[in-house]
């Protein structure tokens, strides 16, 4: 069946701008997460929803930073005026249920850039 | 906090070496633990998991053992191909759905 899809792949934006960034988990799982990777370095936790509610966003470095998920699947996260540090990988990933550390199932990334 | 240290890279083997990958971690509780693989181009995978002390998981011919008493977690593989360089990262998840919290991600490179 289909993986997590993340979309745009790329995208190259400019200091100050906002960018939108989508995730489409897969089917029937209620457990998404968003994580940011940063070049030689381990995915880190931004914020997890257990359906259409946040459940943990401590990971958010600041209030430039949002994400929603409004029906429960799609998921979009936002950064408003971004800075050349937030220039990362945003890693999207998704899981079936809520349980014990289930498997979690992770989309391709899209590559931001901030110039 | 949780968190996974796991050795740093690159590491560059012949074909048909073996392949050790030490992970250590520090948490609350019982988590699982995890290995994911990312070939390049690629998304990350997962690889193997073991959600309790003394499990082993396994895949691909590589294994890893849940070792509680040294809070260890280290990837093995007898014999290494050109097609499993890529960068490996050892991670755990504690109860519920809590978010996964990984390593730095160590570099392989396997030449003929």
């Amino acid at each position: 069946g289909a993986g997590v899809s993340q979309t745009p792949s790329n995208k190259v934006t400019e200091k100050g701008k906002y960018v939108e960034l989508r995730c489409d988990p897969i089917s029937g799982h209620t457990a998404l997460y968003w994580y940011r990777q940063s070049l030689g370095q381990g995915p880190e936790f931004l914020i997890y929803f257990q359906g259409t509610g946040a459940a943990d966003d401590s990971g958010l470095p600041n209030d430039r930073f949002f994400a929603v998920r409004p029906e429960g699947s799609v998921s979009t996260l936002k950064i408003q005026r971004t800075e050349r540090g937030d220039s990362a990988v945003y890693l999207c990933a998704s899981s079936p249920h809520s349980g014990r550390a289930d498997t979690q199932y992770f989309g391709p990334g899209t590559r931001l850039t901030v110039l | 906090g949780d968190s996974v240290t796991q050795m740093e890279g690159p590491v560059t083997l012949s074909e048909e070496a073996c392949l050790t990958i030490n992970c250590t971690y520090t948490a609350t509780g019982y988590p699982s633990l995890f290995w994911y693989v990312q070939y390049p181009g690629e998304g990350l995978q997962l690889l193997l998991k073991a959600t309790k002390a003394d499990d082993k998981g396994s895949n691909k011919g590589f294994e890893a053992t849940y070792r509680k008493e040294t809070t260890s977690f280290h990837l093995e593989k007898g014999s290494v191909q050109v097609s499993d360089s890529a960068v490996y990262f050892c991670a755990l998840g504690n109860s519920g759905n809590t978010p996964l919290v990984f390593g730095k991600g160590t570099r392989l490179s396997v030449i003929a």
